[in-house]
């Protein structure tokens, strides 16, 4: 059982913006600002797409963008696209080394 | 650009022993603190085992500890992990990833499966 807790799935049409939430404690997600954030395709490896709560790796599109409020961080997408269909995951720098168990975005 | 190439996958016993390796190369190897991260089919991602560029330091998720043992060689760029007494549940895919900076993994390999069955 993951210590950071993620929604099982989350959806949303193309064009509309979604929000991944990943909800801590204050030993990690509220403790301090290294969050980060994963997308993965099926049968693909993860890919960084946020880190420091809210900065965007190089190439990554500003679609992506990242927030945190107390114990809960967030992952938004704005102007949904099919290709964001993914699961994504979440992590903190924190008491233990894991992530969260992971969301399932579907664009409908 | 930079590159992880996981090798040594494949079927094993249960109770068996495998060693994965992952080359690296575009990074600086050497000054980069290194882990293994997991993923069971149709499951989430674990972090299993770091290490850090001296290789003095290492850390293993509390299920592989006394039965997995990370190491590396900065001379030839390269990251282990030796998994004995393998068990069924250990059957994932198994990525070598880079730690950027606390906790922030920014370079994956594209994994290697070991699968554990009789």
């Amino acid at each position: 059982q993951s210590a950071l807790s993620q929604p099982a799935s989350v959806s949303g049409s193309p064009g509309q913006s979604v929000t991944v939430s990943c909800t801590g404690t204050s030993t990690d997600v509220g403790g301090n600002n290294y969050v980060s954030w994963y997308q993965q395709h099926p049968g693909k490896a993860p890919k960084l797409v946020i880190y420091d709560v809210s900065s965007r790796p190089s190439g990554v599109s500003n679609r992506f963008s990242g927030s945190k409020s107390g114990n809960t961080a967030s992952l938004t997408i704005t102007g949904l696209q099919a290709e964001d269909e993914a699961d994504y995951y979440c992590s903190s720098y924190g008491a233990k080394r894991m992530f969260g168990g992971g969301t399932k975005l579907t664009v409908l | 650009e930079v590159h992880l190439v996981e090798s040594g996958g494949g079927p094993v016993q249960p109770g068996g022993p495998r060693r994965l390796s992952c080359a690296a190369s575009g990074l600086t190897f050497s000054s980069s603190w290194m882990n293994w991260v997991r993923q069971a089919p149709g499951k989430g991602l674990e972090w299993v085992a770091s290490i850090s560029p001296d290789g003095t330091s290492k850390a293993y998720v509390d299920s592989v500890k006394g039965r997995f043992t990370v190491s590396r060689d900065n001379a030839e760029n390269l990251l282990f992990l030796q998994m004995d007494s393998l068990r069924v549940e250990d059957t994932a895919v198994y990525y070598c990833v880079r730690d950027r900076e606390y906790w922030t993994f920014d370079y994956w390999g594209q994994g290697t499966l070991v699968t554990v069955s009789s």
